[in-house]
């Protein structure tokens, strides 16, 4: 089955340290892969995507994802978080053969402490 | 330029009755989804409309239903409303329906049921 894992429900790391979120992926063929934002009551907000290229993709607010075909991960990085960061990630897997919808992960909670 | 507008932001509606949501997607946008967000089950697809088409319908009952029109908006509707009908309901568009295009999404539509 195609499908999206993200296996920590929450992240806590200090403001000003690197973060890592985690996604890994089960799909056949090439993966279109994604992250987006969620800040409370408010709708998704697109960080960056990886289509095909350059394994490490930098999306908005100062975030990257590193591609791994090997390990069929795509984890979310940024160097140095900010309080402001702290909101709920989700990974996702775009699906053309399944009819061009988005499958998510669980969703990630990222939590900066000042 | 304007965001994917989805109206109302709330709305609280009675089992038994129905409901219509809308959504207008980014002008010169052509393809619309709908997504289902509840803390249970996550986010989940609906449908995808393309060209007034229903391109793919997600797994649920026949009580959701939805159309899009000549100018690319899209309304769903939901009847017979449940209690597990309650939750966010997000709207997305994306130009076409090609791997290299994201999805851009609404504020969302956050419906209770009582």
């Amino acid at each position: 089955a195609q499908s999206v894992a993200q296996p920590e429900d929450q992240v806590n790391v200090a403001e000003g340290n690197p973060l890592t979120v985690k996604c890994t992926y089960s799909v056949s063929g090439n993966p279109y892969l994604f992250w987006y934002v969620q800040y409370p009551n408010r709708g998704l907000q697109f960080l960056l995507k990886y289509i095909t290229g350059d394994n490490l993709v930098k999306g908005s607010y100062g975030f990257e994802a590193e591609f791994n075909k090997s390990q069929t991960s795509f984890h979310l990085k940024k160097p140095s978080a900010l309080v402001s960061d702290s909101a709920l990630y989700f990974c996702a897997v775009r699906l053309m053969e399944y009819g061009n919808k988005l499958v998510f992960g669980a969703g990630t909670i990222l939590r900066v402490k000042s | 330029k304007a965001g994917v507008t989805q109206t109302p932001r709330y709305l609280i509606k009675t089992r038994g009755q129905q409901v219509t949501l809308s959504c207008s997607p980014i002008s010169g946008h052509r393809s619309v989804s709908w997504y289902q967000q509840t803390p249970g089950q996550g986010l989940q697809f609906l449908f995808e409309y393309f060209s007034e088409t229903q391109r793919n319908k997600g797994n649920f009952p026949g009580r959701f239903s939805g159309r899009q029109f000549s100018n690319s908006r899209s309304e769903m509707n939901v009847s017979t409303l449940e209690l597990g009908d309650s939750a966010l309901y997000l709207c997305a568009s994306s130009p076409y329906r090609g791997e290299n295009y994201g999805y851009t999404f609404g504020s969302g539509t956050r419906l209770t049921v009582v």
